[in-house]
């Protein structure tokens, strides 16, 4: 079935670190997205990018599809930042989550 | 502009007692429908979804069925609550077609079983 990891599950940094959270998937992807979900529980889509590089102010996501992997990298970290990280992949109506990344930038 | 809107915000339920969970999207017809299923520090599991009205399709049951009785509404719900019902339940959307197919979520119904 499909599957996806992501690493690492936990990422402490300095407020000004850089991030590069990973997302690898078992099969190839008509859909990947990248989640923010806040503290509170809101789940804020980032990112939809099946493939190729996209940026949107201090974040960006790369895709390499036949490669069956997608990054996340997040510039210059803010503690607003904090919180937890989600890819999502499917070439279905069966939508995978990856565990999460959770991570912690520390003023 | 399309709006997704999950009620009830949370809820404390007893073991053994129903549960209706419900989601409207406003401004999209025609959507797919998903429901969503979170433990506590947990990844989301997908539950349901429905491409159309009337039409449901199971792919973790957790002995809970869903609705989809109009093109807006989708509804999530049980005549027996367990233990392990307890969690998030988040309700999202996406374009049928369409080359984006970006899943919207809602705010979510927190959910406590005792």
């Amino acid at each position: 079935g499909q599957q996806v990891q992501q690493s690492p599950a936990s990422l402490v940094l300095q407020e000004g670190e850089n991030a590069e959270l990973q997302c690898n998937f078992s099969s190839t992807a008509t859909r990947l997205q990248w989640f923010y979900q806040h503290p509170g529980g809101r789940l804020v889509s980032l990112f939809y990018n099946p493939s190729g590089t996209k940026h949107t102010g201090r974040l960006t996501s790369t895709t390499v599809t036949n490669e069956r992997r997608s990054s996340l990298h997040i510039s210059s970290s803010q503690t607003t930042d904090s919180g937890t990280y989600f890819c999502a992949y499917s070439n279905t109506n069966k939508v995978v989550f990856g565990t999460g990344t959770r991570l912690q930038v520390l003023p | 502009a399309q709006t997704i809107h999950q009620w009830p915000v949370a809820e404390i339920k007893a073991v053994g007692s129903p549960l209706s969970l419900g989601c409207t999207i406003k401004g999209k017809s025609s959507p797919n429908l998903y429901w969503y299923w979170q433990a506590t520090g947990g990844t989301l599991q997908q539950l349901f979804y429905s491409i159309t009205v009337g039409q449901v399709e199971s792919v973790v049951q957790l002995n809970l069925s869903a609705s989809r009785p109009k093109d807006d509404q989708f509804i999530l719900s049980t005549e027996k609550l367990l233990l392990s019902h307890s969690g998030f339940y988040l309700c999202a959307w996406s374009p049928l077609t369409g080359g984006q197919n970006t899943l919207y979520f809602g705010a979510g119904t927190r959910l406590s079983v005792l």
